[in-house]
């Protein structure tokens, strides 16, 4: 199998934008479709971004999703940050029909 | 709306069973995949395995292979899942996603199972 490693944390200023990575350690990430959750405290998790970078509806055009074969990663960025961003942030992908998620990153507006 | 409706928080002694539902609405039950997600107190999301309500169909994460029984009701749009010879550090929240095989859209409130002796 795989990992997927995101950073701890990451923090930045109201109306700035923030890059979180996710690599990934086996395969390429390409291979399969990866996808980012957003939870606040206390909440179950909520999709920001399916299919690499498809947006749900209701999900604000702020949010955005790539990736990158050279670094084998994935990154959401989100733009015009707000303070009600602020939460853990999780990748995840799949392999052979199992959910890999990354670790979580807790993105701190401040 | 879509909505996927837990049951309430469980305490269970060590080696006990727990089962848990999860009741779907604003959707046909069979149309979505039915995914459990745990979180452990502070801890990331971990994947448990999947089950297709359409045909019962499951698929277990190999971490929980043996312990872990996913079902389904159709007739009353909900799916189970249990967990036996629990263990303290089987003590998180779980959550429900129905969604595509690969990802999930709707998200469970979360059940709260606490293992104490």
């Amino acid at each position: 199998n795989f990992m997927l490693t995101q950073p701890h944390s990451v923090s930045e200023s109201p109306g700035k934008t923030v890059s979180i990575s996710c690599t990934r350690s086996r395969g390429s990430i390409a291979s399969h479709y990866v996808q980012w959750y957003q939870q606040r405290p206390g909440s179950a998790p909520t999709i920001v971004i399916y299919e690499d970078s498809q947006r749900p509806s209701g999900v604000p055009d702020r949010f955005s999703g790539s990736i990158d074969s050279s670094s084998n990663s994935a990154s959401l960025t989100i733009s015009g940050l707000k303070t009600e961003d602020e939460a853990d942030y999780y990748c995840q992908s799949y392999d052979s029909s199992n959910w890999v998620f990354g670790g979580g990153t807790k993105l701190t507006v401040l | 709306q879509v909505q996927l409706v837990q049951s309430g928080a469980e305490v269970k002694k060590p080696g006990a069973s727990v089962k848990v539902s999860c009741q779907a609405s604003g959707y046909t039950f069979t149309g979505y995949y039915v995914h459990w997600v745990r979180q452990a107190p502070g801890q990331g999301l971990e994947w448990m395995g999947w089950i297709d309500p359409n045909n019962g169909g499951t698929s277990y994460a190999q971490k929980f292979q043996g312990r872990v029984t996913m079902t389904r009701d159709t007739s009353i749009s909900t799916a189970y899942m249990e967990l036996s010879r629990l263990r303290s550090d089987d003590t998180a929240v779980y959550y429900c996603a129905g969604g595509d095989i690969w990802f999930g859209v709707y998200w469970g409130q979360g059940t709260l199972v606490t293992v104490s002796s």
